[in-house]
Formats: C-alpha cells, structure tokens, sequence
C-alpha cells in the first residue's frame, strides 16, 4: 500500500533530550513537510523539502532540525532548545498540489 | 505569503442538517484550495479540492464553492451524520512554483442527533 508513515504514534521524552520523530512516504513525492498541531490549533509548518538534500524552515522552525537523504525519508529533531515540545506532528508529502498527510506522532515532555 | 482565515470556528448541527464553512485567502495567484477532515487522533485526510478554474464542485453530500473575485471558498455538507463529526481546515495553495500549502485554523464540526 501507498502513503506516509509516522513513528511512533506515542513519544515520550525527558526535559533536555533530543528526540526524532520518522517519517517515511513510498508515494515517489519530492515534496515533504513537518507540521505542529497544539490542542484546539491549526496546523503549523516547522519545515519543508522539496527535493532530497534541500529543506526550507517553515513558521515555527526554532528549535527543530531535520534533514533529507532520501526521496522517501524526512525525519524530524525536537532538539532541548524547543521550549514547548508537547503537541502532534504531522508529516506529509506532495505531489503537485495534493498532498497526503501521516498519521501523527504525538510527543509529551515528561 | 498567503494568509487563509476559517469560520466558524466551532459548528454544532443537528443530524440532516446541512453544515457550512468559509475561508479567505489573500494570495489571488493561488489557484488550489482543498479540504481537508480530522477526526480525533489522526492525520488529516482530503475530502474535495477545487481549482481557481471552477466555481463549484460537487462529491456526493460534499460541495466546494470558489468566489475568486472576492477570494472566498466554502465547504458544504448536506444531510450530516454523526460520523461527519471532525475538524475541517481549509488550505490555499499557487500550484505554479514549489510553494506551500497554508492552512485555515480550522472549524469543530459537531453532528447532533
């Protein structure tokens, strides 16, 4: 089957550790994003790639990096330097103008 | 950049009921808007999508309308269920470059029986 994947649906991580969240699409896009949700929020880019080895920031990019190695890989760090980690990550891909969006992976800082 | 503003912000409707969402978009050189459906948990999923070069669109009890001239689009559902339910966004996109997608804040639709 086609699509996005997320993992893990769940993360939890302790104050001043790094985490990365993966994202995998076997849709053949150039285009993948990174997307923060907060409770009752819209949707936030943190970042974009449109083609392997390049990547954009997007709105909300402090404190996150990621890279792009691979067409079908986007993985995503929540570094120490974000203050406010806690929230649903959404990852997607785009090709042209649709794009198809993973099913989330939900960080909590404990 | 493009900028989309969404309303309401919260819809509670009553089952066969008909629901509507409006956005605004800034960009006049965007030329896609889809929508798309949350439900709690999950990533959200495209349900229609319409292009500046159509002024309706129509899927079953699912309806998109463009106003270009007045850079509007709204959403409409006609005979909600329960399982209409979710959060709905709105985006904007210019498909002419490589651009990205802006979202409304989106709208809690809430079905009633």
């Amino acid at each position: 089957d086609g699509g996005i994947t997320q993992s893990p649906k769940y993360l939890f991580r302790k104050e001043g550790q790094n985490v990365t969240l993966s994202c995998e699409q076997n849709l053949n896009h150039d285009a993948m994003y990174w997307y923060r949700q907060d409770p009752g929020q819209g949707l936030r880019l943190i970042y974009y790639s449109q083609i392997v080895n390049d990547f954009q920031k997007g709105d909300i990019a402090e404190g996150y990096s990621v890279s792009r190695e691979k067409k079908e890989s986007f993985p995503l760090t929540v570094t120490s330097a974000q203050k406010n980690p806690t929230a649903f990550y959404l990852c997607a891909s785009k090709l042209f103008a649709e794009a198809f969006f993973g099913q989330g992976t939900r960080l909590t800082v404990v | 950049g493009e900028n989309v503003e969404q309303h309401p912000s919260t819809l509670s409707v009553q089952e066969g009921d008909s629901a509507v969402i409006k956005c605004t978009y800034s960009d006049s050189a965007s030329n896609y808007f889809p929508w798309y459906k949350q439900e709690l948990g999950k990533g959200p999923q495209l349900i229609i999508d319409i292009r500046s070069n159509v002024g309706e669109k129509k899927d079953q009890r699912i309806a998109v309308t463009l106003n270009k001239t007045a850079k509007h689009f709204s959403l409409h559902i006609t005979e909600t269920q329960p399982e209409d339910s979710a959060v709905y966004f709105c985006a904007a996109l210019y498909t002419g470059t490589a651009s990205k997608l802006t979202f409304g804040t989106g709208t809690r639709l809430q079905v009633t029986l």
